[in-house]
């Protein structure tokens, strides 16, 4: 068990430009969570994938957020055109159900 | 929908003295809570969580929670706190109803330790 990654740890970015971040689960993990925590919050439900599908997405994933899982193995969270909101830590989980998840160390993500 | 309450967004004990954090759940169904612990700058660590197996359920780092249905609350307790146990704390509910167990989380309560 060599735990949920997430790369890169720190993006700065600015206003309008892109970002991609990757999430890597733990292997035998079927089921993967994004997440979003700005500061002084908890973290907040963005999306979940079973598998290579992508099951839900939370009112909070706008049109500009795209998350993909291909294979069934590692996430990717896409953001286009980036506004100073979405500044934020952007956390991944994965699970095998039974309630229990495990985290990545997040995506920090500053818009300038 | 479930919701989660915690009291008091900064908590501060004395090294040696009682930890209380406080949470309180809403979910039509009986849900899977859960505390998880976050250091600086890092993703959230899992503390316990409750299942219905049993309502007082001991994590690691010597934290223990007790499920109380008819109080709908699932306060976190250590008894002796050590310098380390500084960080945030968050109590979630996920309902365990359906495939997606997404967790919803509290606002935080932050531990400070004064040596």
């Amino acid at each position: 068990d060599t735990g949920v990654s997430q790369d890169p740890r720190h993006k700065i970015t600015k206003r309008g430009q892109n970002v991609t971040f990757r999430c890597d689960p733990i292997s035998e993990h079927n089921r993967l969570y994004w997440y979003r925590q700005t500061l002084g919050q908890g973290p907040e439900f963005l999306t979940y994938f079973q598998n290579e599908a992508q099951l839900e997405k939370s009112r909070l994933l706008s049109d500009r957020f795209s998350a993909e899982r291909p294979k069934g193995s590692f996430s990717t969270l896409e953001i286009q055109r980036t506004e100073q909101g979405d500044s934020a830590m952007y956390l991944c989980a994965s699970s095998l159900g039974g309630g229990k998840q495990f985290f990545g160390p997040g995506t920090r993500l500053t818009v300038l | 929908a479930q919701s989660v309450t915690q009291l008091g967004s900064h908590v501060s004990v004395s090294e040696g003295a009682l930890v209380l954090l406080r949470c309180n759940y809403s979910s039509s169904v009986p849900p899977y809570l859960f505390w998880y612990v976050q250091y600086p700058n890092q993703g959230l660590q899992l503390l316990l969580k409750y299942t219905s197996a049993a309502t007082l359920v001991k994590g690691i780092n010597g934290f223990e929670a007790e499920f109380k249905k008819s109080e709908t609350s699932f306060h976190l307790t250590k008894p002796s706190a050590h310098m380390s146990d500084a960080a945030e704390y968050f109590c979630a509910v996920s309902d365990r109803s359906f495939g997606n167990e997404k967790l919803t989380f509290g606002t935080g309560t932050r531990l400070t330790i004064i040596p």
